[in-house]
């Protein structure tokens, strides 16, 4: 059974970069008809697309945050990672990863991990 | 950027109502990459329906998803107590996707 599983600092100061990862069992991050993803909750509010990755290297941003995040594969971890520079407290969320499938079958999602910045 | 925008923003109703929630989008959107989610407090979004219509696993037969083009629709047929929350729409076949602004059900 598939399973996404969030990890990184809870914490980070404001201008440094948020570093995540998701570690994926269950599956591998090289099989096709799949793509990844990462997205944010800020605290009380919805649910916003970060960017998703495909194992070709084809990557898609939010255009909000395009200038700011990186999105990258590391096959020989079964993991994929997101990198977010020069935070602010507006970038305060629970950051979810997920597994999207390319034909009618279930998305995936991690349970999520806050990231707080603050100094 | 394909925006889907949710309504009502809230909606009051009583178990054992029907409810009814729209998701509209900009353009259109393949029925394949159309999902719902239940989010209550504190808890990580649920998967209700995926490819517009589709019941996710362990899903209950009250939840209905329809819909093509640009106008999709979410239906509880009869609220129980546990389906009071949030509901968001997403469509993730326009990368990176998008989500609805979410629907609020709440207890009338």
């Amino acid at each position: 059974q598939l399973q996404l599983q969030e990890s990184g600092p809870g914490l980070v100061k404001p201008s440094e970069t948020l570093s995540l990862t998701c570690t994926v069992s269950g599956g591998s991050v090289t099989s096709s008809g799949y793509y990844w993803g990462w997205i944010r909750q800020p605290p009380g509010e919805g649910l916003e697309s970060i960017g998703t990755i495909y194992y070709s290297g084809g990557t898609y941003y939010n255009p909000s945050l395009k200038s700011r995040v990186t999105i990258s594969v590391d096959t020989s971890k079964n993991q994929f990672s997101l990198k977010v520079t020069s935070v602010a407290a507006a970038d305060t969320a629970v950051y979810y990863c997920a597994r999207y499938p390319q034909w009618i079958s279930q998305p995936s999602w991690g349970q999520g991990t806050l990231v707080t910045v603050s100094s | 950027e394909i925006v889907l925008t949710q309504s009502p923003g809230t909606l009051s109703l009583s178990p054992g109502e029907r409810a009814t929630l729209s998701c509209r989008a900009t353009q259109s959107v393949s029925t394949t990459y159309l999902a719902w989610y239940q989010q209550k407090p504190g808890q990580a979004p649920r998967l209700l329906i995926y490819g517009a219509s589709s019941r996710a696993t362990g899903i209950p037969d009250r939840f209905s998803g329809s819909g093509s083009g640009t106008d999709f629709t979410l239906t509880i047929s009869r609220l129980e107590p546990e389906d009071f929350a949030v509901y968001y729409c997403q469509q993730y076949g326009n990368s990176p996707g998008t989500f609805g602004q979410g629907t609020k059900l709440e207890i009338k």
